[in-house]
């Protein structure tokens, strides 16, 4: 499969608990995107990366999340002392250096309990 | 800042009806607007963008920047165009989307 993947698929944690995400996107696409949706909301920007820069964050991204792209490969997208307002969907995309149209992930869905 | 504004949440239509779904944006540079489209149980991919002025599956959209509109347009529905649709507007060098709420589209036999 040459799309883009995402690691898990669900994710069920408890108040405080940490949970880290992964993506890995299309292997020649040197930009990757997260971002967040919630129940009746369209995705809303969290942060990319370009290879390994991450070059912007969204407001929405307090200190408790983290993202690393090492290598400019597969990111991840760590929430730490996870809030029951973290429950969402948490999408990633790639876009290739000469594109426009991203490629979406299917997404993880974190529920916080 | 910049919005999308997609003011129906459902849209119901009969087979063979015409469809518009609409999207209004507020940015105050030179706008790029997409429409991406989720089928059911699949992920979300990108259906067509204004500079391409294409037809992507009989669908449509005209960047009307007097009305800051883009309204997705396709003359005759059909069963498999239900889907959820969403419109979004690129901002900045960084290829970052504002996204609309959506708007599920359900096409009715």
């Amino acid at each position: 499969d040459t799309g883009v993947s995402q690691d898990p698929r669900h994710k069920i944690t408890k108040r405080g608990q940490n949970v880290t995400f992964r993506c890995d996107p299309i292997s020649e696409h040197n930009r990757l995107y997260w971002y967040r949706q919630t129940l009746g909301q369209g995705p809303e920007f969290l942060t990319y990366f370009q290879n390994e820069a991450q070059l912007e964050k969204s407001r929405l991204l307090s200190d408790r999340f983290s993202a690393e792209r090492p290598k400019g490969s597969f990111s991840t997208l760590e929430i730490q002392r996870t809030e029951q307002g973290d429950s969402a969907m948490y999408l990633c995309a790639s876009v290739n250096p000469t594109g426009y149209g991203y490629t979406f992930g299917s997404g993880t869905r974190l529920t916080v309990v | 800042a910049q919005r999308v504004t997609q003011p129906e949440k459902l849209l119901s239509v009969f087979k063979g009806a015409p469809v518009e779904l609409k999207c209004n944006y507020s940015y105050s540079g030179s706008p790029e607007l997409f429409w991406y489209v989720q089928y059911s149980r699949q992920r979300l991919q990108l259906l067509l963008r204004h500079i391409s002025r294409e037809s992507i599956k009989g669908f449509t959209a005209d960047l009307n920047k007097g009305e800051t509109s883009f309204h997705l347009k396709k003359p005759f529905a059909q069963e498999e165009d239900s889907a959820m649709y969403y419109c979004a507007l690129r901002t900045g060098g960084g290829n970052k989307l504002t996204f609309g709420t959506g708007t599920q589209l359900k096409v009715e036999l």
